[in-house]
């Protein structure tokens, strides 16, 4: 099976900054219809999980700008620009081209 | 607005059975592929499997497929999981999630199984 590698378990910021959290796949995720299924997610406590981007890239409806999704092959990164107050949360990257489906450990944003 | 609502979870002993129900609302459920994903109290996430928009095909992790069961009534909305022989490693919070090829886009509140003596 597929193994996503999110490095970070914890990542600190302050409200404002940037951050990239990154996700790292044991093989390319490129299908041949030329997209990548690689998806992120965004778990906030009492809040249903959020899908925040797939195919890498493409943000889901209503998801604000900040978030950016980029990365091929097997190296993928979720950016937050302009760290809001909401976005402390877990972020799970989940790989779905290949079954068993799997997902990365995920990276906690914590305040600094 | 979409919804999905899960119940059935609760404190279950080992080897036994369970069914979990995910009640969907708010869009065409036979329209869509249905998952369901287990987390883990060490915040772990787990595929277990999906369905097809018409109950047709069902795919499974490997290393539940022998246990886990899922099954869809379109007429009432509703997904579910069959549970069986149900071991300790299996107490998770276990969602229902519409989708299943490039995006799993809307998550219930999640249903909470104990496996435990």
């Amino acid at each position: 099976q597929i193994t996503l590698t999110q490095q970070a378990e914890s990542l600190w910021i302050s409200p404002g900054e940037r951050v990239s959290i990154t996700c790292r796949a044991s093989q390319s995720l490129l299908y041949t219809d030329g997209k990548h299924y690689l998806s992120w997610y965004q778990q906030r406590p009492g809040q249903t999980t959020k899908a925040l981007i797939y195919h890498a890239s493409v943000r889901t409806d209503g998801v604000p700008t900040r978030f950016i999704g980029s990365g091929s092959g097997t190296e993928f990164t979720l950016s937050i620009e302009h760290v809001q107050p909401e976005d402390f949360a877990i972020y799970y990257c989940l790989q779905t081209l290949k079954s068993p489906y799997t997902f990365g450990a995920g990276t906690k944003l914590e305040l600094k | 607005e979409v919804q999905l609502v899960e119940s059935g979870g609760g404190l279950v002993q080992p080897g036994a059975s369970l069914k979990l129900s995910c009640v969907a609302s708010g869009f065409t459920f036979s329209d869509y592929w249905m998952s369901w994903v287990r987390q883990t109290p060490g915040k772990t996430m787990e595929w277990i499997g999906d369905i097809k928009y018409d109950g047709s095909y069902t795919n499974y992790a490997p290393s539940l497929k022998n246990r886990f069961t899922i099954s869809r009534d379109n007429a009432k909305s509703t997904l579910y999981l069959q549970m069986s022989n149900v071991r300790s490693e299996d107490t998770a919070t276990y969602y229902c999630t519409r989708g299943g090829g490039s995006l799993f886009d809307y998550w219930g509140q999640g249903v909470m199984v104990t496996v435990s003596s």
